[in-house]
């Protein structure tokens, strides 16, 4: 199926480290994003990952590809009050991005 | 730039009513896309077009139809609204073809059927 699966939920205390987990279906998938969505908006584009690497760093930002597992990690270091929100992982394919289900990230102060 | 822009931003329609949501980029992109949100499902694909007056159905097609006369607009209709269609409404862009290019996204349409 066309499925990009991640857990709903996620709750962390401010300061310490999040890690959001995806696992996609397309293994000929040549570019994975991570996009965040902030309560009331529209989604907004945070990192992106091409197939040939296994990690990519931006600042508080780490994504890890496991190509052979198909999974894709967001590590956010130090994470804030402001990260609370929904984060969705997607593929993409000839014309069109597949995305999962969004994992709602709650930072406790 | 005003990005990609949504109108309305909230409606509310009985069983059986008509309705169009606009959507308006003013970059130049190819690509247009529409999305529902659901809680729980994340984003699931209705439409999409690669160009001005092309078209093509994604997951979610049935009872929404689509129309991209301009480049700048991708208009969402639905011809006889359904409960199952209350959605929050989120349309977005993109240069080129979804490798390696972004998404850029609007604010989104809380629709609302009784």
């Amino acid at each position: 199926g066309e499925d990009v699966e991640q857990s709903l939920f996620l709750s962390v205390r401010e300061g310490d480290s999040s890690v959001i987990n995806c696992t996609y279906t397309d293994s000929s998938s040549t570019y994975l994003y991570w996009y965040k969505q902030e309560p009331g908006a529209g989604l907004q584009l945070l990192t992106y990952i091409f197939s040939n690497m296994d990690m990519k760093q931006d600042q508080r930002l780490t994504v890890l590809l496991n190509k052979k597992d198909k999974h894709l990690s967001l590590r956010i270091a130090d994470t804030q009050t402001g990260d609370s929100a929904i984060y969705f992982c997607a593929e993409s394919r000839t014309y069109k991005y597949i995305f999962g289900t969004g994992t709602r990230l709650k930072v406790l102060a | 730039n005003a990005g990609v822009t949504q109108t309305p931003k909230f409606r509310v329609l009985k069983t059986g009513q008509s309705m169009t949501l606009l959507c308006a980029q003013d970059m130049n992109h190819e690509y247009m896309y529409w999305y529902r949100q659901d809680p729980g499902m994340g984003l699931r694909l209705i439409h999409y077009s690669v160009g001005e007056g092309t078209t093509a159905k994604g997951e979610v097609p049935d009872g929404y139809n689509v129309s991209r006369l301009k480049k700048q607009n991708f208009l969402l209709g639905l011809e006889s609204a359904a409960p199952s269609q209350t959605s929050v409404y989120f349309c977005a862009s993109s240069p080129r073809a979804a490798r390696g290019y972004e998404q850029y996204f609007g604010p989104g349409t809380r629709l609302t059927v009784t």
